[in-house]
């Protein structure tokens, strides 16, 4: 069973605070990350990391910066936030370059964060 | 580039129904396939995968066969049951990451 965390579950915030969205993983896995899912289900790598001190930003640009300091955790910052913003965000984790090379491409899914700037 | 193209939904059927959701995928290479399900208010769980041509990915009655020729991995189940009610994504891995298809949501009543 797959052991990766997200908190807040569900938050609600004002225009222009800044928040920051937790990852955690316990698995040891070497990549992460960061999809924003929108109302109509469609997913969205946003940021994704292939280790510590690695970030990369994904297909879809996003306003939000990430960081990986430590292996397991994998945050995600919104400096102000916008009703724009509204939407889940999902985080995720894959083996590493030590896994087989077909298995590394499998992704598990934290239970995610919704959302909402009023 | 590489992409996923699911059927549209939502899909509603009765319960005991035969369930198929068609997938098709363009991809250079031979990239691995995936059904991943979501449930309300969850994040995804991978529910099968294939890592080469003629492969069959199978759980909780759920299949599906990775077909080359047909560059297609459709998931099917022989019958379904209210409590597989979800959105269902299939993905294939390419370029190190996986892309996802749309997503069919399933709605299945009693």
């Amino acid at each position: 069973e797959a052991d990766i965390y997200q908190t807040p579950r569900y938050l609600v915030i004002g225009t222009g605070k800044k928040i920051t969205l937790e990852c955690s993983q316990t698995m040891g896995h070497d990549k992460m990350y960061w999809y924003q899912q929108d109302p109509g289900m469609e997913l969205h790598l946003i940021h994704y990391s292939y280790g510590v001190n690695s970030t990369e930003k994904g297909d879809l640009s996003s306003e939000s910066t990430v960081s990986r300091i430590r292996t397991e955790h994998f945050p995600l910052t919104l400096e102000s936030a916008r009703p724009s913003h509204t939407s889940q965000y999902l985080c995720a984790s894959s083996e590493g370059t030590g896994a087989s090379y077909r298995s590394s491409y499998e992704q598990y899914f934290g239970p995610g964060t919704r959302l909402t700037v009023t | 580039g590489d992409s996923v193209t699911q059927m549209e939904g939502p899909v509603t059927l009765s319960e005991e129904a035969f369930l198929t959701i068609n997938c098709t995928y363009t991809a250079t290479g031979y990239p691995s396939l995936f059904w991943y399900v979501q449930y309300p208010g969850e994040g995804l769980q991978l529910l099968l995968k294939a890592t080469k041509a003629d492969d069959k990915g199978s759980n909780k009655g759920f299949e599906a066969t990775y077909r080359k020729e047909t560059t297609s991995f459709h998931l099917e189940k022989g019958s379904v049951q209210v409590s597989d009610s979800a959105v269902y994504f299939c993905a294939l891995s390419g370029g190190g990451k996986l892309i996802f298809g749309q997503g069919t949501e399933l709605s299945v009543k009693p």
